[in-house]
């Protein structure tokens, strides 16, 4: 593919509600990042993938926020039982190698509202 | 930690203008920049960084960045603005010691009158 795809682009739940963002890094890429832009907020990290190694989760704010990378590729994260300050727009991102100073490519977001 | 601090939320200029907008960060060891921007409608893309070497860096439109270490300052300028650089821009910085794992700033949103 051309660049980072991100399912679906616009997700609407109501409160209590589990829910599951997909983003599909550029081919070849090793490392996946999962960010938070919320209104009038900079881009806040979550979590990042590189490789086979285990990924650093540090940015995640509570254990309602989870996310898998499956054979190395498209990566899913869940929300459980969501509340009304998760709603923001979720960025995944991607670059070719995991070393310092790597350009990151960003997808187009999913942009979340809980009721 | 790493921190970055953007202090101008919204800049409004004329077209023609001078644009700089800062960017500080902490963190005491080796670091890569960033300054990413996110047009109207678009992803956010990477605008430049600095890597190493020379600390004036270029980048796309005619934007540049000087990397002053002892300031922890990385400002973002332009010398002449046009009306298509309506955006939101963001400085970034990612610590050697954390591979490539970026912290943002908060951003600042640039309005130009045409």
């Amino acid at each position: 593919g051309a660049g980072v795809s991100q399912s679906p682009s616009n997700k609407v739940t109501e409160k209590g509600k589990d829910v599951e963002l997909r983003c599909d890094p550029i081919s070849g890429h090793t490392a996946l990042y999962w960010y938070r832009q919320s209104l009038g907020q900079g881009l806040e990290f979550l979590i990042y993938f590189q490789g086979n190694s285990a990924p650093d989760k540090s940015g995640l704010p509570s254990d309602r926020f989870s996310a898998e990378r499956t054979g190395g590729s498209v990566s899913t994260l869940t929300i459980q039982r969501t509340q009304q300050e998760d709603s923001a727009v979720y960025l995944c991102a991607s670059s070719s190698t995991a070393l310092a100073g790597e350009t990151q490519y960003f997808g187009p977001g999913t942009r979340l509202l809980v009721l | 930690a790493q921190s970055v601090s953007q202090h101008n939320h919204h800049v409004i200029l004329s077209e023609a203008a001078s644009l700089e907008l800062g960017c500080n960060y902490s963190y005491g060891g080796t670091v890569n920049l960033f300054w990413y921007v996110q047009y109207p409608g678009q992803h956010l893309q990477l605008l430049l960084k600095y890597f190493s070497g020379d600390p004036l860096v270029k980048g796309i439109k005619g934007f540049e960045a000087e990397f002053i270490k002892s300031k922890f300052s990385f400002n973002l300028r332009k010398p002449s603005v046009q009306w298509s650089d309506t955006a939101e821009y963001f400085c970034a910085v990612n610590a050697y010691s954390s591979a490539s794992k970026i912290i943002f700033g908060s951003g600042t949103r640039l309005s130009i009158r045409p």
